[in-house]
């Protein structure tokens, strides 16, 4: 099984400032069969990046992922009100079984 | 608009059983395809804490797969006719107290594959 880390477990910003989240896994993740979601409070997951680096529909291009390998990134260019929420880092590399980080919660400084 | 719509969670003793069902919505619309276009899956989130998969189901129920901690005592299916997917747990622990989502692939399998539609969740707790 792959193990997934993310760091920081929070980010503390302000509106407008940019956001850079860290996953990294305990073994190279084949084909970049990485996605991330996005966790409002109360609200249910939805899917913001796969395969590393693509946009899911409908996702604003304030958010991107990049990485290979055992390490990847989130980044979100400018903070918008909606973004403060956690974030998973999720791997779908199946015959490795699927699994999740445990989360960065993005906060409003 | 997609939807994914989950029931069947509740209050049960250990070693209970429950089932869960999950219907899905919206297909057909704007090309999206079909129900039975799309391979599915059950994860969960325990209450405060992260997100862990549970199974998931190709198109055509060919191909299945589960988490290591449910394995042998919960069993996943589909009804394309019906666009429905389930869930039938048996010898539910405490540990398997939840909020359940029903999710979508993206493709015709559960494999290597995201998650792009999410259900809004039915909540199992398992106590005494």
């Amino acid at each position: 099984e792959i193990l997934l880390t993310q760091s920081p477990g929070t980010l503390s910003l302000s509106p407008g400032e940019r956001a850079t989240l860290s996953c990294r896994a305990s073994q190279s993740v084949r084909h970049s069969y990485v996605a991330w979601y996005q966790q409002r409070p109360g609200q249910t997951p939805r899917l913001l990046i796969y395969g590393a680096s693509t946009r899911a529909s409908g996702i604003p291009d304030r958010f991107s992922g990049s990485g290979s390998g055992t390490d990847f990134t989130l980044t979100i260019s400018r903070l918008e009100p909606q973004d403060f929420a956690v974030y998973y880092c999720q791997q779908y590399v199946s015959s490795s079984g699927i699994t999740f980080g445990p989360g960065t919660r993005v906060d409003i400084k | 608009e997609v939807q994914l719509v989950e029931s069947g969670g509740g209050l049960v003793q250990p070693g209970t059983s429950l089932r869960l069902s999950c219907a899905g919505s919206g297909f057909r619309l704007e090309g999206y395809g079909k129900f039975d276009d799309f391979g599915m899956q059950w994860v969960r989130q325990a209450p405060g804490k992260g997100l862990e998969w549970v199974s998931g189901i190709s198109w055509n129920s060919g191909d299945i797969g589960y988490a290591d901690s449910v394995k042998g005592r919960f069993t996943i299916s589909r009804d394309n006719a019906e666009n429905s997917v389930y869930l039938q747990m048996n010898s539910l622990r405490a540990e398997d107290t939840a909020l359940y989502y029903c999710t979508k692939g993206r493709g015709s399998s559960w494999k290597n594959d995201a998650f792009d539609v999410w259900g809004q969740g039915t909540r199992v707790t398992v106590s005494s």
